[in-house]
C-alpha cells in the first residue's frame, strides 16, 4: 500500500528532553512538509523539504530541527529549545509541481510532562 | 487580517439538508486552494482541490471559487452525520513561489444532526 506513516502515534516526553519523530513515505513525492497543530487552531508549517539533502524552515521551526538523507524519510527532531512542545504533528508529502496537493500522514500527539 | 479565514462554527444542519462552509483568503494572487476534512483526533484528508473561477464537484461536494470577490466555499449536498467534522480550507498564494507552502485557515466545525 502506498502512503505516508508517522511513528510513533502518540509519544510523552519529559521536559529538557529531546525527541525524534519519524515520517516515511512510498508514494515517491519529492516534497515532504511537518506541521503542527494546537486545539481549536489551523495547521503551521515548521519545515519543508523539496529534494534530499535540501530543507527550509516553515513560519514556527524556532526549537525543530530536520533532516533528508533520503527522499522517503523526513524525520523531526522536537529539542529542549522548544517552549510549547505539546501539539499534534502531522507530516505530508507532494509531488514537484503546479497542482501540488499535499497528503497527511497519520500525525503523532506529543505530550510534554 | 489573517491570510485564510473561516469562520470556526459550530455549523449545524440537519440530516439530508446542504451544508456550506466558507473561506476568505487576502492575497489575491493566489493559485491553488484546498478543502480537507479532519475528524477529531485524526489527520486531515483531502477532499477537493480547485485552481480556476467556478464550480467543480465531486459526488456530494461541490467546491466554489470566485477569485475576483477571493473566497472558496465547499457545498455538501445530502448532508450525513459522518459528514460531522471540522474542514479546513488551505491556499497555496502567490508568497508562495514554486515552494509549494500552503496556508490553513483554522477551521469549520460541522455538525449534522440526524
Amino acid at each position: 500500500d502506498g502512503g505516508i506513516t508517522q511513528s510513533p502515534k502518540y509519544l510523552f516526553r519529559k521536559e529538557g528532553q529531546n525527541v525524534t519523530l519519524s515520517c516515511e513515505q512510498n508514494l515517491n513525492h519529492d516534497a515532504m512538509y511537518w506541521y503542527r497543530q494546537d486545539p481549536g487552531q489551523g495547521l503551521r508549517l515548521i519545515y519543508y523539504s523539496q529534494i534530499v539533502n535540501d530543507f527550509q524552515k516553515g513560519d514556527i521551526a524556532e526549537g525543530y530541527s530536520v533532516s533528508r538523507e533520503k527522499k522517503e524519510s523526513f524525520p523531526l527532531t522536537v529539542t529542549s529549545a522548544q517552549k510549547n512542545p505539546t501539539a499534534f504533528y502531522l507530516c505530508a508529502s507532494s509531488i514537484w509541481g503546479p497542482t501540488d496537493t499535499q497528503y497527511f500522514g497519520p500525525g503523532t500527539r506529543l505530550t510534554v510532562l | 487580517q489573517k491570510e485564510v479565514e473561516q469562520n470556526s462554527g459550530p455549523l449545524s444542519v440537519p440530516e439530508g439538508a446542504i451544508a456550506s462552509l466558507n473561506c476568505t483568503y487576502s492575497d489575491r494572487g493566489s493559485q491553488s486552494f484546498f478543502w480537507y476534512r479532519q475528524y477529531s483526533g485524526k489527520s486531515p484528508e483531502l477532499i477537493m482541490s480547485i485552481y480556476s473561477n467556478g464550480d467543480k464537484e465531486d459526488g456530494r461536494f461541490t467546491a466554489q471559487l470566485n477569485k475576483a470577490s477571493q473566497y472558496v466555499s465547499l457545498l455538501i449536498r445530502d448532508s450525513q452525520p459522518s459528514d460531522s467534522a471540522t474542514y479546513l480550507c488551505a491556499v497555496k498564494n502567490r508568497g508562495s513561489g514554486n515552494t509549494g507552502k500552503l496556508i490553513f485557515g483554522q477551521g469549520t466545525t460541522l455538525q449534522v444532526k440526524p
